[in-house]
């Protein structure tokens, strides 16, 4: 089946620096990949959607400038947390649409990624 | 505009007994509806889905949940709970043409099973 490679899947740094999160796609090529993040006990939220070849399209509320985002290429989305805070502390999971003929909106999603903003 | 509800944040139940976590959905086009389970520190694994065929949907492990349109529910259940099913549980909510296959989930119901 589909599957979704994220990377890292801990990453701990220092308030101000950037921290990057990848999302490939193996094995398929996926022209839209969703990035949601989950606060401590609470549900997954949607952020933003990538677009290859075009803009992100963010979710209200979610800062552009914060978190970039960015659709290299057919297998590859990548997440940058910019000036990184406290307060973004959270686990950030990315998924990718189906395949064709894999069955209806059946989402394949990445491991997560957990950062901890010291 | 779709939501989802999932009542009780936390289910305890003791290993061998009946599972059952609720989940009532919101939409104004027929739904698709998904049960996710989330172990610590770990993505998002698919349990189930509907997609507007048979309304008993059996997944994995040994979980099943049953579309019922008058309640607008689709809870989700196992009989006998194992000590390996304590994770977190998010249903979740998508429309058959929505563009993108965008989820919305409910808040999520940690379930713990006791020995």
């Amino acid at each position: 089946g589909a599957v979704v490679s994220q990377h890292p899947s801990r990453v701990i740094c220092k308030s101000g620096t950037s921290v990057k999160i990848e999302c490939r796609s193996l094995d398929f090529q996926a022209t839209t990949m969703f990035w949601y993040r989950q606060f401590p006990k609470q549900s997954l939220m949607l952020m933003a959607t990538s677009n290859e070849g075009s803009k992100a399209t963010y979710e209200q509320g979610v800062e552009k400038d914060k978190f970039l985002i960015n659709h290299a290429s057919l297998t590859l989305s990548t997440l940058t947390v910019t000036s990184a805070h406290p307060e973004d502390s959270s686990f950030y999971i990315c998924s990718a649409p189906p395949l064709a003929g894999s069955g209806a909106n059946v989402l394949t999603f990445g491991a997560g990624s957990r950062l901890t903003v010291l | 505009a779709q939501s989802v509800t999932q009542l009780g944040s936390h289910v305890s139940v003791s290993e061998g007994a009946l599972v059952l976590l609720r989940c009532n959905y919101s939409s104004s086009v027929p739904p698709y509806l998904f049960w996710y389970v989330q172990y610590p520190n770990q993505g998002l694994q698919l349990l189930l889905k509907y997609t507007s065929a048979a309304t008993l949907v059996k997944g994995i492990n040994g979980f099943e949940a049953e579309f019922k349109k008058s309640e607008t529910s689709f809870h989700l259940t196992k009989p006998s709970a194992h000590m390996s099913d304590a994770a977190e549980y998010f249903c979740a909510v998508s429309g058959p043409n929505n563009a993108g296959n965008m989820l919305t989930f409910g808040g999520g119901t940690r379930l713990m099973v006791k020995p």
